[in-house]
């Protein structure tokens, strides 16, 4: 069973603080790598995608990548509490590309 | 931008009625999808389409049916509405190629009374 496995949270920061959320994936091959961002009521937003092993900077956003370790996280620098969300963690399914494996999310609340 | 709109924000059916949820793109993606998400159990996927006339089944395909006559639009349909499909029923959109990223809708929220 290909998993994606999350903390449920809820994940507790000040503002201005660094969120870390983190994830990690049961299928060694899988290819793409993706955050989203989901707030109460709303659907899944895209924030970062990542496909190759490293870090990746995207504003406040950085996502981190190690596929020997089959992990996959989210740094948020200078949290706000408009980031306050639930962020779901996507790994492609590589039996069929299209196809995306989901986390079931952690709660992430930045306190003012 | 991608968008992806669907057919209502919210909708409430009977039991036994057949319900019609209608998605639509306008980035000209071959793939498009059909997840329900339930609170505890995530993001769960009804069926997908990776071109016209074309689907795959899901992780959970009973008691739903899909349509998709042209690229931009797919239908996920509810033979015969129960209460245990009363969820948030989201469709998303992603291009071919090697990349996969999905784009959503704003999702419907379906209740069977």
């Amino acid at each position: 069973q290909k998993e994606v496995e999350q903390n449920s949270g809820p994940l507790s920061v000040p503002e201005g603080a660094i969120a870390s959320l983190n994830c990690t994936y049961s299928d060694r091959v899988s290819q793409s790598f993706f955050w989203y961002r989901q707030y109460s009521g709303k659907s899944p937003e895209l924030i970062m995608s990542i496909y190759s092993n490293g870090d990746k900077e995207d504003g406040r956003f950085t996502a981190q990548l190690n596929k020997a370790s089959q992990y996959v996280s989210l740094l948020i620098r200078d949290s706000q509490p408009s980031d306050s969300a639930t962020y779901l963690c996507a790994v492609s399914d590589a039996g069929n590309n299209r196809k995306l494996i989901w986390g079931l999310g952690t709660s992430l609340a930045v306190n003012p | 931008d991608v968008k992806v709109t669907q057919s209502s924000r919210y909708l409430v059916k009977r039991t036994g009625e057949k319900v019609f949820l209608e998605c639509v793109q306008d980035m000209d993606h071959e793939n498009m999808f059909w997840y329900r998400q339930d609170p505890g159990l995530g993001l769960r996927l009804i069926y997908f389409s990776y071109d016209v006339k074309m689907k795959e089944k899901g992780d959970i395909p009973e008691g739903y049916s899909v349509s998709r006559e042209k690229k931009e639009r797919f239908s996920l349909i509810l033979e015969s509405a129960s209460t245990n499909q009363t969820s948030m029923y989201l469709c998303a959109s992603s291009s071919g190629g090697s990349r996969y990223e999905q784009y959503f809708g704003p999702g419907t929220r379906l209740t069977v009374t």
